[in-house]
Formats: structure tokens, sequence, C-alpha cells
């Protein structure tokens, strides 16, 4: 099946430091990625559409400034948490669709990010 | 307002006995269902997905159920195994509006399966 990878999977920073998750699709092309983050016991909240080659949509209440979202190319998007700070700490996802996977399920997700500000 | 409930938040069994996790959802125009298994600190992995025309659908000792009607679904895990110990994620595609990637989830059942 697809797979999507998300880079790192666990990451411990400082406040005020700015934080990089990737997520990769690796056997598939993927135009649109999607971010979410995920608080313990909740359920997951899109954040924001990454759309290759155009600007990240971003769900209501998001900040763009803070949650910088780069899809440069058709298998990787990047989510940057800019001068992070502790209210940040989430649990962060990706996914990502192919729309030729031959299962009926076309929606991979990536495997998650821990991110801890200190 | 489209919404996923899940029930119950967190269930305890032993080792080898089944489960039924319950999902009831208020979405509409619905496209279809889907049941997710998320390891603690890991991303979600589809278990089923069914349509509206669909009443059943298994995958293994995971067998879904969806009652377009009532707008319910549940998911039951036969002989359950250590590795069963999970949250399980109830996921509702819209047919329009909703989230750009068109979900809405539950907040997930947290199972944990005791020898």
């Amino acid at each position: 099946g697809a797979v999507v990878s998300q880079h790192p999977s666990r990451v411990i920073c400082k406040s005020g430091t700015s934080v990089k998750i990737e997520c990769r699709s690796l056997d598939f092309q993927a135009t649109t990625m999607f971010w979410y983050r995920q608080f313990p016991k909740q359920s997951l909240m899109l954040m924001a559409t990454s759309n290759e080659g155009s600007k990240a949509t971003y769900e209501q209440g998001v900040e763009k400034d803070k949650f910088l979202i780069n899809h440069a190319s058709l298998t990787l998007s990047t989510l940057t948490v800019t001068s992070a700070h502790p209210e940040d700490s989430s649990f962060y996802i990706c996914s990502a669709r192919d729309f030729l996977a031959s299962t009926n399920e076309k929606l991979f997700f990536g495997s998650g990010t821990q991110l801890s500000v200190l | 307002k489209n919404q996923v409930e899940q029930s119950p938040q967190s269930l305890i069994i032993l080792e080898g006995k089944n489960c039924t996790l319950q999902c009831n959802y208020t979405v509409s125009p619905f496209s279809n269902l889907r049941w997710y298994k998320q390891d603690t600190g890991r991303g979600p992995v589809s278990l089923t997905i069914m349509t509206f025309s669909e009443n059943t659908k298994s995958n293994g000792r995971y067998t879904a159920t969806l009652d377009a009607d009532t707008k319910q679904s549940s998911l039951h895990i036969t002989a359950s195994q250590l590795s069963d110990s999970a949250s399980y994620i109830c996921v509702v595609k819209v047919g329009s509006g909703g989230g750009a990637d068109g979900l809405t989830f539950g907040k997930g059942t947290h199972l944990i399966i005791q020898p």
C-alpha cells in the first residue's frame, strides 16, 4: 500500500525556536497533503491543506504565520512551527491521497511527530 | 454541525475476549465511514471503509457494521490480542462541506487488552 513517511518522529526544543516537520509520499505523487494536530485523548484537528506549487489553505483559527507550510514538490510537504511555545506542544500528523491506490482507502497518514516545547 | 460521537471513551478487556465499539454520527451529506486504528504515538491506519450501501465489512478479526438509517456504526473485535491495544477512531467523510479533507473525526475509543 501507499506509504507516507513523516520525520522526525519526536522533537524537543526550547521555547522561541523553530521546528520543521517533513511529510513525504514515498511511492506516489501527492498534489495535496493535509496537516493535523492532536492533543491527548482528542480527535485529529485539521490545520491546513498543503497544495503543491501554491499557497496552503488554513482552517479557521490556525495562524498561517505561525505554522508555515511549503509543498515544493509532488512528494514533499513541510510544516514549520515558528517561534514555538509550550502551548504548541502536540502530536502533528500529515496525510496524503493516493488516487491510484488499488484499495478503497485512498488517504494515508504519516506516523506523526510528537513536539515538546520546553 | 457535523459530529462523530464514539463510545465508550475507554475500554479494558482480557486477552481473547470480544468487544464492540460504537460510533454515532450526525454528518450530512454522508459519503463514507471509516474505522482507523491508532497506536500510541503513531499515525492512524485504515481498518475498514464503508459506503452508504454497505452494511458490513470485515478485515481479519475486525468487523465493522453500518446502519445508515440510524447513523450508527460499530466495530467488533474478535478474539482480542495484546497488539489490539490502541485507539480506534471513527471517521465520516462528508459529501460536501466539512474540512478541506472532507473528514469529521471522532475522539476515539481507547482500548486496552490485558493478559
